[in-house]
C-alpha cells in the first residue's frame, strides 16, 4: 500500500529556533494536512492544503505556523519560533479527495522536542 | 462542536476471547464515523468508516463496528482477539461536509496477551 514518509522522525531544537517538518504525500492524492498530538492528549487538527492554498486551519494554526508545497512532491510545516508547548507528534496526512468519507493517509510522524 | 470520547484509556484482553473497544460521539448534524489504528512507530492507518447505510460495517483485519444512533455510539468490535491486534485504536468523527477536519479521540491502547 502507498504510504505517506515523514522526515525526521526525531527533531530537538532549542526555543526560539526555527523548523521545518517535512512529509511527502501520496503521489497522486491532492489534499494534505497536519495534525499533531502532544503527549497523553488527543490527536488534534492543524491545518488543511489544497491547490496550494491553506483550505482551512484550527485556532493552534497560528501566525507562527506555515505550510507550504515547495515542489510536486513534498509538503512542509514550518513553526518560525518554537515554544515549550509546541513540542509534540506532528502527523502529516494527505487523502485524494475531501468528501466526508474520505479516508486520510497518515505519516508515522516527526517526534519534535522543544527544550 | 464536534467531538468523540472514548471512555477507556486501556483494555487488556486474552487472545482468542472477543475485543470491544468503545466510542461514544457529540455532533449537531449527521456523523460520519472513523476508526484509525497506530502501532509502535508507525502512522494511523484506517480501519474502517460509517457513512449511511448498515449499522454494522465491516473493516480491515476482522474488525467489524457497530452504529447506535440512540445511544450515539460507534464502538469498535472484533470476535477472537489476536496478540498482533495490540495497539492503539483511535475513532474519529466528521461532520459538516465541508469540514476538512477529523475530531479524533483520546486513544485506546489494547493489549491482547498470548
Amino acid at each position: 500500500e502507498p504510504e505517506v514518509t515523514q522526515t525526521p522522525s526525531h527533531q530537538v531544537t532549542q526555543m526560539g529556533q526555527e523548523v521545518i517538518l517535512r512529509c511527502v504525500p501520496i503521489s497522486n492524492h491532492l489534499y494534505f494536512y497536519w495534525y499533531r498530538q502532544i503527549l497523553g492528549q488527543k490527536v488534534e487538527f492543524l491545518v488543511s492544503f489544497y491547490n496550494n492554498e491553506i483550505s482551512e486551519k484550527s485556532e493552534i494554526f497560528d501566525d507562527q505556523f506555515s505550510v507550504e508545497r515547495p515542489d510536486g512532491s513534498n509538503f512542509t510545516l514550518k513553526i518560525r519560533s518554537t515554544k515549550l508547548e509546541d513540542s509534540a507528534m506532528y502527523f502529516c496526512a494527505s487523502s485524494g479527495g475531501t468528501g466526508r468519507d474520505e479516508k486520510l493517509f497518515f505519516g508515522s510522524g516527526t517526534q519534535l522536542s522543544v527544550l | 462542536a464536534q467531538s468523540v470520547a472514548q471512555p477507556e484509556d486501556q483494555v487488556n484482553v486474552a487472545e482468542g476471547n472477543p475485543l470491544t473497544v468503545k466510542c461514544t460521539y457529540s455532533v449537531s448534524g449527521n456523523p460520519y464515523l472513523f476508526w484509525y489504528v497506530q502501532y509502535p512507530n508507525r502512522g494511523l492507518q484506517f480501519l474502517l468508516k460509517y457513512i449511511t447505510g448498515d449499522n454494522l460495517v465491516k473493516g480491515s483485519y476482522g474488525f467489524e463496528a457497530e452504529f447506535n444512533k440512540s445511544q450515539t455510539s460507534f464502538h469498535l468490535k472484533k470476535p477472537s482477539a489476536l496478540v498482533s491486534d495490540s495497539a492503539l485504536y483511535f475513532c474519529a468523527v466528521r461532520v459538516r461536509s465541508n469540514d476538512y477536519k477529523l475530531s479524533f479521540g483520546a486513544g485506546t491502547t489494547v493489549t491482547v496477551r498470548a
